[in-house]
Order: structure tokens, then sequence, then C-alpha cells
């Protein structure tokens, strides 16, 4: 089946690392993604890894998926306040060429 | 700005109307995809088309729902007889065949009163 799964809230202190955590159900998905999302805007692919990777990193980003785990992270460096959103991890399940997007974490940056 | 583009941004309607929704995707973009997304919760997938064909449609949400991308470009989304139900950001986005990147639109928020 299709579930994804995101722990709700995190908060971090500026200039700390964040990791944002993600479990999903289906083990032939093809990409996972991770998307931004600022208050009343749309969403921002931040990055994706393909499934037959082990890590992906893009300056601040970093992309950790353990495929036995089923488990996927984001980890960002040196988080700034303007990092504050929320953050949806998605599949391609199986086929399918849409995503499933689990229901967000939202990531508060303290001063 | 070559992104995704809706119109309208906002929408409010009375129960019972009809409402339809524009999307301009990318433009070399082939795939086009309706998501719906309620508070706190992540985009729910509604449909999909690859040029002008509408490949999955099973997701959507009532028969009140239809999308039509009639010459592979830009997309509608129409909701018949809006029931309060319907209040939602409805997103918009668009990708290049196996690409595997989407990229959103602004969404257009709908209130039904």
């Amino acid at each position: 089946g299709e579930d994804v799964e995101q722990s709700l809230f995190l908060s971090v202190r500026e200039g700390d690392s964040s990791v944002i955590n993600c479990t999903y159900t289906d083990s032939s998905s093809t990409y996972l993604y991770w998307y931004k999302q600022e208050p009343g805007a749309g969403l921002q692919l931040l990055t994706y890894i393909f499934s037959n990777m082990d890590m992906k990193q893009d300056q601040r980003l970093t992309v950790l998926l353990n495929k036995k785990d089923k488990h996927l992270s984001l980890r960002i460096a040196d988080t700034q306040t303007g990092d504050s959103a929320i953050y949806f991890c998605a599949e391609t399940p199986g086929s399918a060429r849409q995503l499933t997007f689990g229901s967000g974490t939202q990531l508060t940056v303290l001063p | 700005d070559t992104g995704v583009s809706q119109n309208p941004r906002h929408k409010i309607t009375k129960r019972g109307q009809n409402v339809t929704f524009r999307c301009d995707p990318i433009s070399e973009h082939n795939r086009l995809y309706w998501y719906r997304q309620t508070l706190g919760q992540g985009p729910e997938f509604l449909t999909y088309f690859q040029n002008e064909a509408q490949l999955e449609k099973s997701r959507l949400l009532s028969d009140r729902f239809s999308a039509e991308r009639p010459k592979g470009s830009f997309s509608t989304l129409e909701i018949q007889r809006t029931e309060q139900g319907d209040s939602a950001m409805y997103l918009c986005a668009s990708s290049l065949g196996g690409s595997g990147e989407a990229f959103f639109g602004q969404g257009t928020r709908l209130t039904v009163v």
C-alpha cells in the first residue's frame, strides 16, 4: 500500500543541524523527494534521490536513503531562520507517475 | 516567469456553484498533475495528463470533479455543485517525461461558503 509517514514538528536552534525523517511503505518506489512549503505558497522541490542511491548531497542538504528499512532523511546543515517551513517527503510508488506525500514536518528555527 | 502558473490564486464561491481553475505548466513539460491539499495535510493526488491524454483519473474525489487538457498545454479543473468540503488548496504540477522532477504552481485556494 501507499503510506508515507513523518513526525509533525521539529524545533532547532539557528546554526544547528536539522534532521527530518520519513518512512515509506512501497519498496518499488523509483524516486524519493523532499519538498519545502512556506506559508501560503506552493511546494518547492528541494532535492530528490533515485532509489539505487544511498546518499545525495547538495550544498547544505544531505539526503540519506535506507532501502532496507524504507527510511529517508533530510539533513540541513547550519539551519537558518529562513529554513522555517513545512517539509514534505514524497515517493512515486510502483509504476505510478504521481507523488504520494507525507503529512509534512513543521520545522521551526529558534534564534 | 517560466514556472507553473495557476489562476485564480483565490476563489470564494457559494455552495452549489460551479468553479473552474486553470493551470499553465512549464512550456516543454508533457506531464501535468492536479493535487488537493487541506489544512495540515500533504497534497493528495487527483489526476494527471501526459500531453492531452488523461492517464489517471480514478482518484478524482467524485463525479463532480473533472479535468481537461485539450491541446496538451494548459489544463482546467472544474468542480460542479461545490460543497463546503471542497474548500482546499488546489495545486498543479508539471514534469518532463520520466525526469523525476515535478514543479508546483502557487495553487488556487478555494473557499466554499
